[in-house]
């Protein structure tokens, strides 16, 4: 079963339109939990951190939630853009040692449409 | 862009051929990870190297196997391909500090195709 889930797996918006993806995730304890923006044939770029102790993070139009209790983030886009169709990955690093070892969700395909 | 290079970009092996993947991380970075990411899924990790010296590892066969050289550039390599290797490989180069919250950055991927 996979450490991280994401919802929708899919969606469509229109231009200027505000959209919420969600992420659940089991990774215990955790260290922090990141979101990424992946174009197709590209390598993710990362749009925030949070620790566990943080409650949102902003990034421009993108603003990320965490709530640690219910283990359950959301990423926020406001006002979007064709340029954000793209795919928005959850990731979560566990609080080992000396590792950097992510665990990736699967992603929520993102399309924007004028 | 990110300053982390792989290469090739794309490749075409068939089963059971060996291939080696390589990736310059960013000027300053100490540590390289490597990441699978097959065709609508999530990047899973394969291994990290920190100065020289694998410091994690994912659930990946041995033949999987990796180094990094003193400037801290990277190579991944995969014996006896098999068809489920398909995938993109991503690397990340990143510099550990005291904190966990080390940003990795991220190449464009090489894309392996085994047939």
């Amino acid at each position: 079963k996979n450490q991280v889930e994401q919802s929708p797996q899919s969606l469509i918006i229109l231009e200027g339109k505000n959209c919420t993806l969600q992420c659940n995730y089991t990774v215990s304890p955790f260290s922090n939990l990141r979101w990424y923006k992946q174009d197709t044939g590209r390598g993710p770029v990362s749009l925030t951190i949070m620790t566990f102790s943080e409650n949102t993070k902003s990034n421009g139009r993108y603003t990320a939630t965490l709530d640690a209790d219910t283990k359950q983030s959301s990423l926020h886009i406001t006002a979007s853009q064709l340029s954000d169709s793209a795919s928005y990955i959850c990731v979560v690093s566990p609080a080992r040692f000396n590792t950097d070892k992510l665990i990736f969700g699967t992603g929520t395909r993102l399309q924007v449409f004028p | 862009e990110t300053g982390v290079t792989q290469s090739p970009t794309h490749l075409i092996k068939t089963r059971g051929q060996q291939v080696t993947l390589r990736c310059s991380s960013q000027s300053g970075h100490n540590t390289v990870s490597w990441y699978q990411q097959a065709l609508g899924q999530g990047p899973q990790f394969i291994f990290q190297y920190y100065r020289e010296e694998e410091n994690g590892r994912g659930n990946f066969p041995p033949r999987f196997s990796g180094l990094q050289f003193p400037n801290y550039s990277s190579e991944l390599n995969v014996n006896a391909l098999e068809l489920d290797d398909s995938a993109l490989y991503l690397c990340a180069s990143s510099l550990k500090s005291g904190t966990s919250q080390n940003i990795q950055y991220f190449g464009a991927g090489t894309r392996l195709s085994v047939l």
